[in-house]
C-alpha cells in the first residue's frame, strides 16, 4: 500500500501549456508539502498545507497554484509552463508539520519536462 | 543560502568500507535529520538527532551532532552496493516550520 502517491510519474509538455500533478497520502497526516528538485538535486520547498490551510508559501511564481480539497490530497496546478519549470516535483506529508522535528514521507516524484 | 550543506558532494568506495558524510548548518537548530534518496525515487527518512544528543545509532548508521561547530556526520559502516544513493541532511529554518535540505552527498558503493 503506497503511503504517498503522485500522478503522473512523468509529464512531458510544451511551453505555455497548463498541467496538474496530483498527490494523495493515506497516512492520516495533517501536513502536506510540495518540493521542487532541480537537476543538481537541490530540494527546495514550494508549499505546505496543514489541514487544508496554506502555511508555507515560498517565493514561487504565481503560475503555481496548490489546492488541497481535503487533508489527504494536495494537488499542484501550473499555468503557462516555462522551460525553467522542468524538474522533479515531490509531494510529501508529515504528521504535524513542525520542521525538522517531524519525519516527512515522500512520494515517488513527478518528472516534468517542458519542451 | 542553504541551511544544510553536505560534504563531500560525491563519494565512491568499495563494498565493505565505511562511508562518512558531513553536514554543516548556519543557525541554531532543535533537530537534524538524515534522508536517503535512491535514483529516481523519493527521499526516505533515516534518522533524527535532537540538539541535546551527541550521537545516535540505527543499525549500520551512526549520526553525530556537534552543535558548537554546527555540524553533523553520517557514518555508514560495512557499506553495501545497495547503499548507493544520495544522502541529505535536513534542518529547520529559524521559524521552526520549514525543513531545509542540503544539496546532498552522492554515495557510490562498488561491488
Amino acid at each position: 500500500d503506497t503511503a504517498v502517491s503522485q500522478t503522473p510519474k512523468y509529464l512531458v509538455t510544451q511551453m505555455g501549456n497548463d498541467k496538474s500533478i496530483k498527490c494523495e497520502q493515506n497516512l492520516g497526516h495533517d501536513t502536506m508539502y510540495w518540493y521542487k528538485q532541480d537537476s543538481k538535486k537541490f530540494l527546495k520547498i514550494m508549499f505546505s498545507y496543514n489541514n487544508k490551510e496554506l502555511i508555507i508559501n515560498e517565493t514561487v511564481p504565481n503560475r503555481f497554484s496548490p489546492k488541497s480539497p481535503d487533508k489527504a490530497h494536495l494537488n499542484l496546478h501550473i499555468n503557462s509552463l516555462e522551460l525553467g519549470d522542468s524538474a522533479v516535483y515531490f509531494c510529501a506529508s508529515s504528521r504535524r508539520g513542525q520542521g525538522a522535528s517531524d519525519t516527512q514521507y515522500f512520494g515517488p516524484g513527478t518528472r516534468l519536462t517542458v519542451l | 543560502s542553504q541551511q544544510g550543506e553536505e560534504d563531500p558532494q560525491a563519494l565512491s568506495i568499495q563494498e565493505g568500507e565505511n562511508a562518512t558524510m558531513n553536514c554543516s548548518y548556519k543557525t541554531s537548530i532543535n533537530n537534524l535529520q538524515w534522508y536517503r534518496q535512491n535514483s529516481g525515487r523519493g527521499l526516505v527518512h533515516l534518522i533524527l538527532i535532537r540538539s541535546n544528543e551527541r550521537e545516535k545509532h540505527s543499525g549500520r548508521l551512526r549520526v553525530t551532532l556537534d552543535t558548537s561547530k554546527k555540524s553533523s556526520s553520517l557514518l555508514i559502516t560495512a557499506s553495501r552496493a545497495a547503499d548507493t544513493a544520495s544522502y541529505f541532511c535536513a534542518t529547520e529554518d529559524t521559524g521552526g516550520f520549514k525543513t531545509i535540505f542540503g544539496a546532498g552527498t552522492r554515495l557510490f558503493v562498488k561491488a
